[in-house]
């Protein structure tokens, strides 16, 4: 969708370092989604955000909404192989209720 | 607590002909979505259901392309006169939707390759 750029396209970090995944959007977010997916398989639900500067963790994994909820930001913390996948935000813009997505972030973990 | 299912997971067939693939929201969701994949692309949303009306269509979803939800339930999408074009991948997911936020959960997909 060319309303949600997501950078970088794709990134290659050695296990046990950080990584961050960036999602902007052409229009206010509602609410702003983060899926993870591993190659030809379904989409699997990380996060939600939905107000200006929200802020959720789980596990290793951190997830931001700034202020004018226009942009996020994903964070791994101490990546590990099980983090390695496509990364996909997923926005809802207006009041309905499909949601647009980036083109994704490929993740590779080296050990 | 049974996920969103999707049958078949692959299908491979001649451009021409026609196919029809199901899928299975999580019970008790009554919004049921259609999106589709294409390599190294995020999802495009296709059609959304709630309980069994089709609410909207995009306008990728040509003629060639109907979805129902007969009993609000289950749904199925199906593809008349495939062409090369509709190789991708079918994802469904399924919501609550009492709430604006309800978190839409996805299938494994369909994966279509047309000869």
């Amino acid at each position: 969708s060319q309303e949600l750029e997501q950078s970088p396209q794709s990134l290659i970090v050695q296990e046990g370092k950080n990584l961050t995944i960036n999602c902007t959007s052409s229009k206010t977010l509602y609410g702003l989604y983060w899926y993870k997916q591993k190659y030809g398989e379904g989409l699997i639900f990380l996060m939600m955000l939905q107000k200006g500067g929200e802020e959720k963790s789980h596990e290793k994994i951190t997830a931001k909404l700034d202020e004018k909820k226009q942009q996020s930001s994903l964070h791994i913390t101490a990546s590990q192989p099980s983090h390695a996948g496509i990364y996909l935000c997923g926005a809802d813009h207006v009041s309905d209720y499909k949601l647009s997505f980036g083109a994704g972030t490929t993740v590779t973990v080296r050990a | 607590d049974t996920g969103v299912s999707q049958d078949p997971r692959h299908k491979i067939t001649k451009r021409g002909q026609n196919v029809t693939f199901r899928c299975d929201p999580i019970s008790e969701h009554n919004r049921l979505y259609w999106y589709r994949q294409t390599l190294g692309q995020g999802p495009e949303f296709l059609t959304y259901f709630q309980n069994e009306a089709q609410l909207e269509k995009s306008r990728l979803l040509s003629d060639r392309f109907s979805a129902e939800r007969p009993k609000g339930s289950f749904s199925t999408l199906e593809i008349q006169r495939t062409e090369q074009g509709d190789s991708a991948m079918y994802l469904c997911a399924s919501s609550l939707a009492y709430v604006r936020t309800d978190t839409q959960y996805f299938g494994p997909g369909t994966r279509l390759t047309v000869l």
